[in-house]
């Protein structure tokens, strides 16, 4: 079974970088195609995809937040990190990260999901 | 581009059936067989309950059912129980420059 968890600083300063790491257990980042995704929660909203990163280390980011963000894997096999720059009280939310059975979404496995609070 | 649009709120008593809509546009919904819902109870993670537009995981009763005409997706819950409130989101892709779309939810309440 396949679980996810996520970690990381949940305070970050206006202007600062954000900065999440998934940790995968029960299967390695790289061995199989799949599309290691972030997903936020702003407080009261809807579900909004940032972005993925594949098995074989292709990303594709979501427009709004295209020039701020990056997701790498870590050559561990067991992890992969989500980096979002120059953050906004926009930008706080509970962060996910998931597992992308496809690159269109079909995300069958979550993490519980680490909520991170923007504030000076 | 905006979100997929569901209704914020539903409610249904016990028994009963419920069809929740996701409305997109030309350029997801309508155009990708790929559109998935996902059901959240109260303070934990999204669960995938349907993916492909009509296909069920192992694990997801076969009380929920769903299709797609033109640019709009439906989830249907069948013989409501207590246990199917939360919210449902739909997601949909939307092509290579957009990527994943999510609706904006719908609460279900089981009166």
């Amino acid at each position: 079974q396949v679980e996810l968890q996520e970690s990381g600083p949940r305070l970050v300063r206006p202007s600062q970088t954000l900065s999440l790491t998934c940790t995968v257990s029960g299967g390695s980042v790289n061995s199989v195609v799949y599309y290691w995704s972030w997903i936020r929660q702003r407080p009261g909203k809807g579900l909004e995809w940032l972005g993925y990163i594949s098995s074989s280390g292709s990303t594709n980011y979501h427009p709004s937040v295209k020039s701020r963000i990056g997701i790498s894997l870590d050559m561990s096999g067991t992890q992969f990190s989500l980096t979002l720059t120059s953050v906004t009280a926009a930008d706080a939310a509970l962060y996910y990260c998931a597992r992308g059975a496809t690159f269109a979404g079909q995300f069958d496995f979550w993490g519980q999901g680490a909520l991170v609070s923007v504030s000076s | 581009q905006s979100a997929l649009t569901q209704p914020a709120s539903l409610s249904g008593s016990p028994g009963q059936s419920i069809t929740i809509s996701c409305t997109g546009s030309s350029g997801d919904v309508g155009k990708y067989n790929l559109v998935s819902w996902y059901q959240q109870p109260p303070g934990q993670a999204p669960k995938l309950i349907i993916f492909e537009v009509n296909q069920r995981p192992s694990g997801t009763s076969n009380r929920f059912s769903a299709s797609k005409s033109g640019n709009t997706a439906s989830l249907t819950i069948s013989g409501l129980r207590a246990e199917d409130e939360a919210e449902y989101f739909c997601c949909s892709y939307a092509g290579s420059v957009v990527g994943v779309m999510f609706g904006g939810g719908t609460r279900l309440t089981v009166l």
